[in-house]
């Protein structure tokens, strides 16, 4: 059985200051892991994934996320965030292969609410 | 080039009735999963279909339903509705069968239950 922990429910922060969302997750099989945000009255879109491979993956609008598999962790932080950042951000785990590799698990959800 | 698609985008139905959703995944995507979101928490798995076939299911009840067509397209049903079933229903396509690893969702099927 898989299970994912975003340990904050919301996170305020102001405009230009640095955030970390934190996502814990179990697991029995291996994983990959995501990070997907949502804008209000929209569907997911991918933030950034781990596969294989290097433990810290960015994506295109400066943000990152390690995978620490000892501590079955991976936060999502940002140096310097903006307005548009305020969003709905949740993480997900999927089983890497196996009969189930089509399932999926998402956390509860983080709110980033940027202020300028 | 058209993005994931679902229809509708909002409904109302009263409780005890069925429903059907519709999904048309990115051309050349085999992989359809639906997802069902309620208000304030995370998307939940219900199924995974790739090439046709179910390969993966989450824990919901047997009113819950769905099929993959020829052209991928899918359809969720819902029989016997109930009022906790409103909930923003989220299909995803993916070319293959991990289905998050090069997944596109659609803008979901608002579903209220009255």
């Amino acid at each position: 059985a898989q299970s994912v922990t975003q340990l904050d429910s919301q996170v305020p922060v102001f405009e230009e200051a640095p955030v970390e969302l934190r996502c814990n997750y179990s697991s029995s099989v291996s994983v990959y892991l995501f990070w997907y945000v949502q804008y209000p009255n929209q569907g997911l879109q991918l933030l950034l994934k781990y596969l294989s491979g290097s433990t810290l993956v960015e994506s295109i609008n400066g943000f990152e996320a390690e995978f620490n598999k000892s501590q079955t962790s991976f936060h999502l932080r940002k140096p310097s965030v903006h307005i548009s950042d305020t969003a709905e951000y949740f993480c997900a785990v999927s089983n890497s292969h196996g009969t189930n590799a089509g399932k999926s698990t998402f956390g509860d959800g983080t709110t980033l609410t940027v202020k300028p | 080039d058209a993005g994931v698609t679902q229809s509708p985008t909002h409904l109302i139905k009263t409780r005890g009735q069925h429903v059907t959703l519709r999904c048309s995944p990115i051309s050349g995507h085999k992989s359809v999963s639906w997802y069902q979101q309620v208000l304030g928490q995370g998307p939940q798995f219900i199924f995974q279909y790739y090439e046709k076939e179910e390969r993966g299911r989450g824990n919901f009840p047997d009113r819950f339903s769905a099929r993959q067509f020829p052209n991928y397209s899918s359809e969720l049903n819902v029989n016997a509705l109930l009022l906790g079933d409103s909930a923003l229903y989220l299909c995803a396509s993916s070319l293959g069968q991990a289905s998050l690893t090069e997944a596109f969702f659609g803008q979901g099927t608002r579903l209220t239950v009255v």
